[in-house]
């Protein structure tokens, strides 16, 4: 099966802090994603790639940028965090539109 | 805009009875559909899809149906039971017109929060 992992289930950050939340898939997939999801919203792109060091935007991509060094590895990055990030982060990665998604990043800004 | 749409953000049912949950797009050129399931503290998980050059799709208790015309598609849970109880996510994708090594980009609509009582 493939695996999608998140390095955390749970972040507390303070406003203005730099986050890194990470993401690593085992099934050599090219495509990987960031979503959030909030109550109400369902879940917004936020970043996605195609290849390593590719990258294009989402639907939201103001506040975040990404990393993807290495084709299993996908990072997501709030420069200075703010309240307004907090939620929960999904990353996912992709054969086709054969999704996986992680357990997901509860992040909250304090 | 949104160009998915799932109107009802919650919908209860007995369990043994039918769930229905329903879709929107707007985009006409959205040609391969998704349903994806989700429970509390984990990532959604694939349940089932249909693209567009056919109107329905089975897969064991659940359906899909697809009515292009109306733009509009709808998941059928048959029977309902507690176990199925989740927030449920339509997404859509334009496969057609995308081409190996590209993106394989899902929009995702709001999701439907299905209870099933026992």
């Amino acid at each position: 099966d493939v695996k999608v992992t998140q390095s955390s289930r749970y972040l507390v950050k303070r406003t203005g802090e730099k986050v890194f939340l990470e993401c690593v898939q085992d099934m050599d997939h090219e495509n990987m994603f960031w979503y959030r999801q909030d109550p109400g919203l369902g879940l917004r792109l936020i970043y996605f790639s195609y290849d390593v060091k590719m990258k294009e935007k989402g639907d939201i991509p103001e506040g975040y940028s990404v990393s993807r060094e290495k084709k299993e590895r996908f990072s997501l990055i709030l420069e200075s965090a703010s309240t307004n990030q907090t939620s929960m982060y999904l990353c996912a990665s992709s054969w086709a539109l054969s999704y996986t998604f992680g357990s997901g990043t509860r992040l909250t800004v304090v | 805009d949104q160009q998915v749409k799932q109107n009802s953000p919650s919908l209860s049912v007995q369990e043994g009875r039918i769930s229905i949950l329903n879709c929107d797009y707007t985009n006409s050129m959205f040609d391969y559909f998704l349903w994806y399931k989700k429970y509390p503290a984990e990532g959604p998980t694939f349940l089932i899809s249909i693209s567009s050059i056919k109107d329905k799709n089975e897969d064991g208790r659940f359906t899909v149906f697809l009515n292009k015309s109306a733009k509009h598609l709808s998941l059928h849970i048959v029977p309902s039971q507690p176990g199925d109880s989740a927030v449920y996510f339509c997404a859509a994708s334009l496969l057609g017109l995308n081409s190996g090594g590209s993106n394989y980009k899902l929009t995702f609509g709001k999701g439907t929060l299905l209870t099933v009582n026992p």
